[in-house]
């Protein structure tokens, strides 16, 4: 079955700085990836989605990338915040959404 | 914004009693899904609903479930002769088209605490 592993269940980054969060799947090369934040005790917040053919996404301050060959994608925050402090969840999506565990990002002012 | 709204946010339940968690969806969604989240684990998918039938169910969605969409707004989970490892956040979710190549939308869950 599909695993999903992102990078450290934490990551702390100095404020101003990008913030670059990993997400390795171990099978297929599902149609999409999506990108959700999630707060303590609060539901995912869509973020970005990236198909199977497109390298980068762009919005706003995020960047997301999709490399099918390495089975990754990579998650950027540029010119962080403290407000981005929250966990990110990666998502594959094809028939079903199956999350990753999430990298907890904390940015220190 | 339109948004999911789930109720109750907080359920504690004896071991052995049904529990139902209600969700609106947003209104012209036509795809709902319910999500389960074990404290400090991850989000599982547990079952998507579109036309009136379960399209997909996950092996943790087994006869101890049950989801319906009784009117034309709400959409239940029901989860019969409840167990303490069911304790969980449960997330309901919508979206306009199937979940994967779609943005869908979170409900900021319920809290269900089996004692």
């Amino acid at each position: 079955s599909q695993k999903i592993e992102q990078n450290s269940e934490a990551l702390n980054i100095q404020e101003g700085k990008t913030a670059t969060l990993t997400c390795n799947y171990t099978n297929y090369s599902p149609a999409y990836l999506q990108w959700y934040r999630q707060d303590p005790g609060r539901g995912p917040v869509f973020l970005l989605l990236i198909r199977e053919n497109e390298k980068e996404k762009r919005k706003e301050r995020l960047k997301v990338t999709f490399d099918t060959t390495l089975k990754q994608s990579l998650f950027h925050i540029t010119a962080s915040q403290p407000a981005d402090s929250a966990t990110y969840l990666c998502a594959l999506a094809d028939d079903k959404i199956i999350f990753g565990k999430g990298t907890r990002l904390h940015i220190l002012p | 914004e339109p948004e999911v709204t789930q109720t109750p946010s907080h359920q504690v339940t004896q071991m052995g009693q049904e529990v139902i968690l209600r969700c609106v969806p947003i209104s012209n969604h036509l795809y709902f899904y319910w999500y389960r989240q074990i404290l400090g684990q991850k989000v599982e998918f547990l079952v998507s609903f579109y036309n009136n039938e379960i399209s997909e169910k996950s092996e943790i969605f087994d006869d101890q479930f049950s989801v319906e969409r009784p009117d034309g707004s709400n959409f239940t989970l029901k989860i019969r002769s409840t167990k303490l490892e069911d304790s969980a956040m449960y997330f309901c979710a919508s979206s306009w088209a199937q979940s994967s190549g779609n943005t869908i939308y979170f409900g900021e869950g319920s809290w269900l605490t089996v004692v």
